[in-house]
Formats: C-alpha cells, sequence, structure tokens
C-alpha cells in the first residue's frame, strides 16, 4: 500500500516549452501533496505543498506563476513548469500524505521526474 | 545556519562494520523526525521514526536528543545494500499535513 506514482520519469525539453508532471496516490486518498526539486548533491527543498480543492502555498523564492500547481482531485495533483529554462533543470519529486492517517507525518514519495531543459 | 545539517561524508566501511551517523537541526520545536534512505537518482524512502525513546528495527537503530537537538541512526552489521545517502529529516509541527526538512544527506559506501 501507499504508492505514488509520477508521470514522466524522465523529459527533455526545448527552452520555452512547458512541461506538466502529474503524480497520483494509487491506493490511497491524499488531500495534500507536496512538490519539492533536488539539485545534484544537495537536499530536497520544498517548493509547494498542494492542497486539494484550494491553492497551493508557494515556499519563499518559488514563483507561483512559474510553477503551476493543481490539486483537483484527491488522488492527483500536477506541477507545470511555464516557459522552463535550463536552470530548471532538476529532479522533481511529489509526496503524499493519507487523509485517513493525519495522526502520522509520514509522506510517501513519488519516484521522482527528471527533467532537462535544453 | 542550516535547518538540518549532517556531514556529508562519504563514508566508507567495509561490509560488517557498525557505523553511526549524526544530525543537528536549529528549530528547538520540532517534534518528529525521521530518518530516510535515498539511492542514486532515486526517490526518499523511508527508512524509520525517531521517538523520543529512541528505537530499533534489526540492525537499525535511532535517537534522539532533545536537550542538544541531535539525532543518530547506528546501523550494525553493515551490509553491501546498506550503500545509500542517508537524510536526516524533520518536521518542526505536531499532528498531520505539515512540512518535512530535510538535511543534504550522508552517504554510505559499504565495501567488501
Amino acid at each position: 500500500g501507499a504508492v505514488v506514482s509520477q508521470h514522466p520519469s524522465r523529459v527533455i525539453c526545448k527552452s520555452g516549452t512547458s512541461v506538466k508532471i502529474e503524480c497520483r496516490s494509487l491506493d490511497f486518498q491524499a488531500t495534500t501533496m507536496f512538490w519539492y526539486r533536488q539539485f545534484p548533491k544537495q537536499s530536497l527543498m520544498l517548493m509547494a505543498t498542494s492542497n486539494e480543492g484550494s491553492k497551493a502555498t508557494y515556499e519563499q523564492g518559488v514563483e507561483k506563476d512559474k510553477f503551476l500547481i493543481n490539486h483537483a482531485s484527491l488522488t492527483l495533483s500536477t506541477l507545470t513548469v511555464t516557459s522552463a529554462h535550463p536552470e530548471d533543470s532538476s529532479f522533481y519529486i511529489c509526496s503524499a500524505r493519507d487523509r485517513w492517517k493525519s495522526s502520522y507525518n509520514e509522506q510517501f514519495f513519488g519516484p521522482g521526474t527528471r527533467l532537462t531543459v535544453l | 545556519r542550516k535547518e538540518v545539517e549532517q556531514d556529508p561524508g562519504p563514508f566508507n566501511v567495509p561490509e560488517g562494520a557498525t557505523v553511526a551517523f549524526n544530525c543537528t537541526y536549529s528549530n528547538s520545536a520540532s517534534q518528529s523526525f525521521f530518518w530516510y534512505r535515498q539511492d542514486c537518482r532515486k526517490e526518499p524512502k523511508l527508512l524509520m521514526s525517531v521517538y523520543s525513546s529512541g528505537n530499533e528495527d534489526g540492525r537499525f537503530t535511532a535517537q534522539l536528543n532533545r536537550a542538544s537537538q541531535y539525532i543518530s541512526l547506528l546501523i550494525r552489521d553493515s551490509k553491501l545494500s546498506d550503500s545509500a545517502t542517508y537524510l536526516c529529516v524533520v518536521n518542526p509541527l505536531t499532528g498531520g499535513g505539515n512540512k518535512l526538512t530535510f538535511g543534504t544527506g550522508t552517504q554510505l559506501k559499504v565495501e567488501l
């Protein structure tokens, strides 16, 4: 149980294009999902908290108009990197919390999406 | 000062050795603590939660020292498959649904 999928696993795109990444909780419902970014040899950095049915909460320094987040259902959150540039190349990882296990802080991570912007 | 600090390593140890990692956190109000394992180019996976009384799971033992704001992970009888990066993770708030702060990780290499 507690499986999170991400799609695509890898994407290469040209500078200026937009890329959508999907994060799905496969066997549980998630009112809250999190989007992280990890650059080589660095820690995971939280970008935003995605809340089902409401606006995402972005961390300081993360542009909400560049990283669009939509959490339209209890099992799906999407991150769209708009007008991608080479500096956006990174490993993007989502995580999700089980809505019925709110007493726990465990987050289940997706396998990540490696984005390369040429 | 970083919120969560770890020695990046790498720790190169022979198979069968005992190795310990430490982590310090800056927010004294932090309530939940975890060790995650991350393999190269993969997502982090929960290794174990860290409780105030300390806890053990097989070859792995985690300890928490709130006074010193310090967390440790001990791995006994290291296996080749233990080679990975170990992430110290802190959640500053009680209850559910809140943010996790990750350390940069400590790299472990177990060798024959």
